[in-house]
């Protein structure tokens, strides 16, 4: 089965680039949707087939894909943005969605 | 405006059984394929189960066939999952999931969540 691999935990500054990275073979092949998960609460979909935002998510999220990493992009970082970061696809042929393990952002 | 809200959670002991159902609001649900995914304390997101809009085709996560089943009701805008045999790693919170063809098959709406927890 198809393995997405996130890093653990990232810290960043307040105002400054966090960037999470979500590795896949070929990944740059499939969509990837981020989704965002603050403490006690429900994921919410931050970034949608790589690169687009649901209507009411800040510019400062984006996202990109390219070969085997695809990347969101958390822009002047506020304290705000403390969460827990997923990436998703679907397995090729499958009905199967496959997340990756989940990447805690520390905001300092 | 657009919800999923979830019940049935509790607490029931190894091999017992529990039935969650997610009532959807704001949307025509029989026009989403819906999907339920788990969330065991302080791990990652775990898809569970989907269902298309018809019934018609039904999908299980491995650890869960044989074992869950999903169901809908479009006339009730609801969603169920009937779950046998429940485990001790089947605890978690559970949520009810739209994914939107609209954003590339994305889980566009979730709701807040019901706690199974499998316990003796």
């Amino acid at each position: 089965s198809y393995v997405l691999t996130q890093p653990p935990s990232l810290s960043e500054a307040p105002g400054k680039t966090a960037r999470i990275t979500c590795g896949g073979d070929n990944i740059a092949s499939k969509g990837v949707h981020w989704y965002q998960q603050k403490p006690g609460q429900a994921p919410v979909l931050l970034i949608y087939y790589d690169t687009d935002r649901p209507s009411g998510i800040p510019e400062r999220f984006s996202g990109s894909s390219s070969g085997n990493t695809a990347t969101l992009t958390i822009s002047r970082v506020e304290a705000g943005d403390e969460a827990d970061y997923y990436c998703q696809v679907w397995e090729n042929n499958s009905d199967h969605p496959v997340f990756g393990g989940g990447t805690k952002l520390t905001v300092l | 405006e657009v919800q999923l809200v979830e019940s049935g959670g509790g607490l029931v002991k190894p091999g017992g059984s529990l039935r969650l159902s997610c009532e959807a609001s704001g949307f025509t649900f029989s026009s989403y394929n819906m999907n339920w995914v788990r969330q065991a304390p302080g791990k990652g997101l775990q898809w569970v189960s989907s269902i298309i809009t018809s019934s018609t085709y039904i999908y299980y996560a491995d650890s869960v066939k044989g074992r869950f089943t999903i169901s809908r009701d479009n006339a009730k805008n609801s969603l169920y999952l009937q779950m046998n045999s429940l485990r001790a790693e089947d605890t978690g919170v559970y949520y009810c999931v739209r994914r939107n063809g609209y954003t590339s098959g994305a889980f566009d709406i979730w709701g807040q969540g019901t706690m199974v927890t499998v316990s003796s």
